[in-house]
This record gives structure tokens, sequence and C-alpha cells, in this order.
């Protein structure tokens, strides 16, 4: 069946606009969970969804970030007034479990801040 | 110090050799290991997941847990070059939802 899409793959911004990141969850997966990859660094955690409650922001970087879930499926991910060092590879993934043991991942949107 | 620390590499191996890939972690009340690999461009996947001490087997990978250390490992027999990717441990306290903190990553190649 399908797997967790992301879109846009790629996306080029300027400072100081607004992002808008899409997460389509494995159809089913109640718990969503949004990551940032830097280079060379780990996955750091952004937010945790389970239906469309959001238990767990402690993740997000500062108010600037926002996400959100609507039926309990697609999830949106905000960033207001980006700025460069919001520059990475942003990662969604989906579980069916609450326990976040094993995730499924999207291919992540890459954002370049300029 | 981190919770979850992991040598960067890049770690490069003939075809054929055995990999080790290990973490080390400070939270004693980690209780899921987890290892994914992780491509270029693309996300990460999960591989195999232990629970608490002790050995598991798929294939030619075998992670192993020693919690007494807070050491754990991947091992990669018969390494392929389709092997070459970078490795994610993982870990869990586990309660009725925790998050799962991840590692760095180790950067591995195969060499034909």
């Amino acid at each position: 069946g399908a797997g967790v899409s992301q879109s846009p793959s790629n996306k080029v911004t300027e400072k100081g606009k607004d992002v808008e990141l899409r997460c389509d969850p494995i159809s089913g997966h109640t718990a969503l969970y949004w990551y940032r990859q830097s280079l060379g660094q780990g996955l750091e955690f952004l937010i945790y969804f389970q239906g469309n409650s959001a238990p767990d922001k402690s993740g997000l970087p500062s108010d600037r970030f926002s996400a959100e879930r609507t039926g309990g499926s697609v999830s949106t991910l905000t960033i207001q007034r980006t700025q460069q060092e919001d520059s990475a590879v942003y990662l969604c993934a989906s579980s069916s479990t609450q326990t976040g043991i094993e995730q499924y991942f999207g291919p992540g949107t890459r954002l370049t801040v300029t | 110090q981190k919770e979850v620390e992991q040598d960067p590499g890049p770690l490069s191996v003939p075809e054929g050799a055995i990999v080790s890939l290990n973490c080390t972690y400070s939270n004693s009340a980690f209780q899921y290991f987890m290892w994914y690999r992780q491509y270029s461009r693309k996300g990460p996947e999960l591989l195999m997941y232990t629970y608490s001490s002790g050995n598991k087997e798929d294939g030619r990978f075998t992670a192993q847990v020693d919690k007494s250390s807070k050491y754990i490992s991947l091992f990669i027999r018969d390494s392929q070059p389709s092997d070459s990717a970078t490795y994610l441990c993982a870990m869990s306290e586990w309660t009725s939802y925790d998050k799962v903190i991840f590692g760095p990553g180790t950067s591995l190649s195969v060499i034909p």
C-alpha cells in the first residue's frame, strides 16, 4: 500500500516568508510525528499527534512553528517568518501504535531559507 | 552529554566484511532499542527493534543490547554495497507514550 508522503519535496524560500509543509500518513495510522534533520545531525523531535490532538509539542523550537492535523489524517507544519537556521530536512512519520516503536517515515521536505 | 551518542563515521569497509555499529546512552530508563537505516535523500526505515537486554537476529543483521553498560550494537554480516547508508539508533522509555530519541547516525560505505 501507499507509504507516508510529504509535499513539497523541496522548498526554497526567502528569509521572513511563511512556509507550509504537508504530510499524508499511512491510512489508519493514528500517531503522527514531525522531526527535523540538519546536516550531520540526528532527528530532532518537533511534535507528536495522536488523532487530531497534539499531546507533545515540546520539540517545537519557537512560537514561529505550529502544526495541525485534521480528520486524523493529513498534517501541516507551518513555519512563520522563516530564518536561515530553519533550513533542514523536515521528516514526517506515522505509526499504528502509541508507543512510537515502529514509525514509518516519509521522504522528507528539504527546506532552504535564503 | 547527549542522551544518545553515536560515532558519525564515515565507516568504509570492503564487501563481505562484518560491520559493527554502536551507540551509547545515558538514560537507564530506556527499554526499547531500535535501528533505522537511511539512504541518501530518503526517510529512515526501521530495520529492527529489541526490548530490554539481549540479542535479536534478522537475516544478516543482529542487534545487541547491554543495559548494564548502556551500550547497543548492530552487526551486519556479509556486508553488501546495498548496505551503504546511514544507520541511526533510537531509544524509548515507553510508558503509554514516549518520545523516541534518535542518535545522530553512522555513515557506512561498503566498497565492492
